[in-house]
């Protein structure tokens, strides 16, 4: 499994602000992934960032909302654009380790409450 | 249709009951399955893979039926530690590593 932290854990904001949430692993992965767990609800994937190049977002997830980084293969952010109480849920980064298993392993959350 | 559909539980039963979880998947292209368990305020961890032939780790049994796009997951001699909400994914099609979640089965192992 891989070790990842992110930062911050928490944080309660304003409406119309933005939050930038880091990820950090302890080893090279080519593949991570930015999820929303919403209040009683599964994980949908937001994007999936590859080092070197664009982000792929899914459907309902857009660049100017939610726009990433990923300038290396250890580190990646996710940043919440003019934030509304609805964007209030729990961000979670994940890795794929590779050699075809598919299997994921996921940070430990930020949670994130807009008032 | 959802694309990973569980019953949401909960399922309460008390210490050493056996217990199982079904889930179904839509997409037949759908190539691997997990469990993974997310405990309350906790991030989901890998339970287990599973796969055509079946397998089974410990007190934990996972079965794959690709003709009925189930997915099964049975529990035996049930301990506390595994109250948690039991989740079952499947990847997407797609080229890369998509995962779909279910909304996942709670569990609820009483004394």
């Amino acid at each position: 499994s891989a070790v990842i932290s992110q930062k911050p854990s928490r944080d309660i904001c304003q409406r119309g602000t933005s939050l930038t949430i880091q990820c950090q692993v302890d080893s090279q992965v080519t593949m991570m992934f930015w999820y929303r767990q919403q209040p009683g609800q599964s994980l949908t994937l937001i994007a999936t960032a590859n080092q070197g190049s664009e982000a792929t977002y899914e459907s309902g997830f857009v660049i100017d909302k939610f726009p990433i980084s990923r300038p290396n293969l250890t580190f990646s952010t996710l940043t919440v654009s003019n934030m509304s109480p609805e964007d209030s849920s729990i961000y979670l980064c994940s890795v794929d380790r590779g050699r075809a298993t598919y299997t994921q392993y996921f940070g430990p959350g930020t949670r994130l409450t807009v008032l | 249709r959802k694309e990973v559909e569980q019953d949401p539980g909960p399922f309460n039963v008390p210490e050493g009951a056996t217990v199982a979880f079904n889930c179904t998947y839509s997409n037949s292209a759908s190539q691997s399955f997990f469990w993974y368990r997310q405990d309350c305020r906790k991030e989901p961890k890998l339970l287990m893979s599973v796969y055509s032939s079946g397998n089974e780790d410990g007190r934990f049994t996972a079965q794959l039926n690709r003709a009925s796009q189930y997915i099964s997951l049975l529990i035996r001699d049930s301990k506390l530690s595994d109250s948690a909400n039991y989740l079952c994914v499947v990847t997407d099609s797609g080229g890369y590593n998509k995962l779909i979640f279910g909304a996942g089965t709670r569990l609820a192992v009483h004394p």
